[in-house]
């Protein structure tokens, strides 16, 4: 079954701290992964994809295969970091498969 | 480039009417996907669509569901006879041929009362 998992409903950290949100996947091919972000009031955009090896806004994440997970990280967060991040897998290029997503909150 | 725009963003319908949602591409984009947003859970695929064409509908409800991409005009997701259950935020995305990323809506709100 191809499945996106994210075990965290909410994360909240203070400014500064270092973020990880967790994110496994269940599929048996060859992955595609992306990171999701909607901030209060603005639509879903794409943060990154792991095929690209970018970094957003000081966000990374690195795709291991052993453990299937997609995690996303960042070593210090600011406030303007608080929104709701949702992973992706795309298991053919035309169809996006979102996990529950996790609500961020970053306090001063 | 004024973005993925859906209308209406909120949406209230009593039981068994008919609730139909609109969502026009990024210019030059010719997909169209929709996803459903439950409380408390993530965004569920519902349908792509080409142009005048159904790709893939696997994630449609058998019933009382349809979507069509006409060649003129907005995407159209339509619910006939909602219930209680519809009730949830639809967000529609578009991607170029070739599709390099999804670019979503702001998604329209459905309350079924």
């Amino acid at each position: 079954a191809q499945r996106v998992t994210q075990p965290e409903k909410l994360l909240s950290v203070f400014k500064g701290a270092p973020v990880e949100l967790k994110c496994n996947y269940s599929y048996s091919g060859s992955p595609e992964l992306f990171w999701y972000v909607q901030y209060s009031r603005q639509r879903l955009q794409l943060l990154l994809r792991h095929i690209s090896r970018e970094s957003i806004k000081g966000f990374t994440a690195d795709l291991n295969k052993g453990e299937t997970s997609f995690h996303l990280k960042k070593p210090f967060a600011q406030e303007e970091d608080s929104a709701m991040y949702y992973c992706a897998l795309a298991p053919r290029a035309d169809k996006l498969i979102f996990g529950t997503g996790t609500r961020l909150q970053v306090f001063p | 480039n004024a973005g993925v725009m859906q209308n209406p963003r909120h949406l209230v319908r009593r039981r068994g009417q008919e609730a139909r949602l609109r969502c026009s591409p990024m210019k030059g984009h010719s997909h169209v996907y929709w996803y459903r947003q439950l409380p408390e859970e993530g965004l569920k695929f519902m349908v792509y669509l080409q142009k005048e064409n159904i790709i893939d509908e696997s994630g449609m409800p058998k019933e009382r569901f349809s979507a069509e991409f006409p060649k003129e005009g907005p995407s159209i997701l339509r619910i006939q006879q909602v219930v209680r259950g519809d009730s949830a935020a639809y967000f529609c995305a578009s991607s170029p041929p070739g599709w390099t990323e999804a670019f979503f809506g702001q998604g329209t709100r459905l309350t079924v009362v």
